[in-house]
């Protein structure tokens, strides 16, 4: 039973290039969350899905997109990567809504330069 | 307007001395819940504890505890007997329905141990 795991863990990309970063639960949770964490802040979430097939935006979405085409597969994606999106970013699935209990991927350092 | 501050941004103490992280929260909501998440230096987010707001009772978890209470709006979370390893940041969190459940984090206090 492995959680939530995330690839890549680390990733440096020059402005304006694209990635994905994956995130899988093997819980078969309904929920699932994109996050970010900057210096000195607490993780603001970025996208969000309530189910297999569906998406919403969170509080900062703009500069990314997310699909979630398997119920246990939520991706992220930079279309073109600025250095404002140097971060660390988090995935987390919850049961349910979520005022349940999250549980938290490693984490992905992304550098963009 | 900040809806959950954690206004010690760092703490530092001497091993097996008592530590109180402080958390205080804004809703209008009566149906809400406040979390306590750690992240030690290894990066990982780990649950501590949940409450809703129906619940009032102090919370012990060995040499952790919790205190909630309404009045002040406040969740603040110690620990006892400090040891090494409980070097982390701590992170409180607020769920209220008016924003969907989703969690409002504070901004976190690193919490240094020193042996």
């Amino acid at each position: 039973n492995a959680g939530v795991t995330q690839t890549p863990k680390f990733r440096v990309l020059k402005t304006g290039q694209s990635m994905t970063l994956l995130c899988a639960q093997d819980m078969n949770h309904e929920y699932m969350y994109w996050y970010r964490q900057d210096p000195g802040m607490g993780l603001r979430l970025i996208h969000y899905s309530v189910g297999e097939g569906t998406t919403a935006k969170g509080e900062v979405p703009d500069g990314y997109n997310v699909s979630r085409l398997k119920k246990q597969n939520f991706l992220l994606g930079l279309e073109s990567a600025a250095p404002s999106q140097t971060s660390v970013y988090f995935c987390a699935s919850s049961l349910d809504r979520p005022s349940y209990e999250q549980y938290f991927g490693p984490g992905t350092r992304l550098t963009v330069t | 307007a900040q809806k959950v501050t954690q206004a010690q941004t760092e703490i530092s103490v001497v091993e097996k001395e008592d530590v109180t992280l402080d958390c205080v929260y804004e809703t209008r909501d009566t149906t809400y819940y406040l979390f306590w998440y750690k992240q030690p230096p290894s990066g990982e987010l780990v649950f501590l504890i949940r409450r809703n707001s129906f619940d009032e009772q102090n919370e012990i978890s060995g040499r952790y505890s919790w205190n909630f209470q309404k009045s002040t709006s406040s969740f603040n979370f110690t620990i006892t007997a400090s040891q090494v390893v409980d070097s982390a940041v701590y992170f409180c969190a607020l769920s209220e329905a008016r924003s969907n459940y989703q969690l409002i984090w504070g901004a976190g206090t690193k919490l240094i141990i020193k042996p």
